[in-house]
């Protein structure tokens, strides 16, 4: 079944303790996001990567990093997590320019203490 | 700067067609249009899209006006599982979604 998988789903922390969050998908898609959902401000992109080793800034991406070393797979990293980077968080995935975005995977809550 | 308007909320009957109206009056050339629905806190899902002709899947139909500055989404019976949040996205290609507010449809029994 094609898919994009996030782990953890609920996440809850203290501030300053560096986690990361997993997105993995399985259709060998080259174009793969992250975006965050707040009440109010709607999701926003945080960072895209256009294929391995390609990775670029989206609207808000200060207090995140990100990596692309393999096609399947791109996490988000907080190091060090703050409470203003509690939201709802969403990976994307597409496999070319026309269909942007076209799969999401299923959320992770986090939570910064 | 926004660039689609849509109705905070609609309400519609279970079994009635649902049409949500969407404005993007500054759409350029190359630009697709794109619909999403988010239900409760779950991931967005892909509906359709397109560029200038009226486009249908098994899930909605997409109908755009001839100067391609609006553009209607059409859920033909409407079923309580597709009360969700609705985004109408205006997206050249390459580059990344931008979601607004989006319309919060209502499925009423």
């Amino acid at each position: 079944e094609a898919q994009v998988t996030q782990n953890p789903r609920y996440l809850i922390t203290v501030t300053g303790k560096k986690l990361t969050v997993t997105c993995s998908q399985n259709m060998n898609h080259e174009y793969m996001s992250w975006y965050r959902q707040d009440p109010g401000l709607g999701l926003r992109q945080i960072y895209y990567s256009m294929n391995v080793e390609v990775t670029d800034k989206g609207d808000v991406p200060e207090g995140y990093k990100v990596s692309r070393k393999e096609k399947r797979n791109f996490p988000l990293i907080l190091e060090s997590p703050s409470p203003n980077q509690t939201s709802l968080y969403f990976c994307a995935s597409s496999r070319d320019l026309s269909t942007v975005g076209k799969f999401f995977g299923p959320g992770t809550r986090l939570t910064v203490l | 700067d926004a660039k689609t308007t849509q109705p905070p909320s609609m309400d519609c009957a279970e079994g009635r067609a649902a049409n949500l109206p969407c404005n993007h009056s500054t759409i350029s050339g190359n630009e697709y249009v794109y619909w999403y629905r988010q239900i409760h806190s779950q991931g967005p899902q892909y509906i359709i899209h397109g560029l200038k002709n009226n486009e249908t899947n098994e899930m909605a139909s997409l109908i755009i006006t001839e100067d391609r500055k609006s553009s209607t989404l059409i859920l033909p019976h409407a079923t309580l599982r597709d009360t969700a949040v609705y985004y109408c996205i205006v997206n050249g290609a390459g580059n990344m979604l931008t979601f607004g507010g989006g319309t919060r449809l209502m499925v009423k029994p």
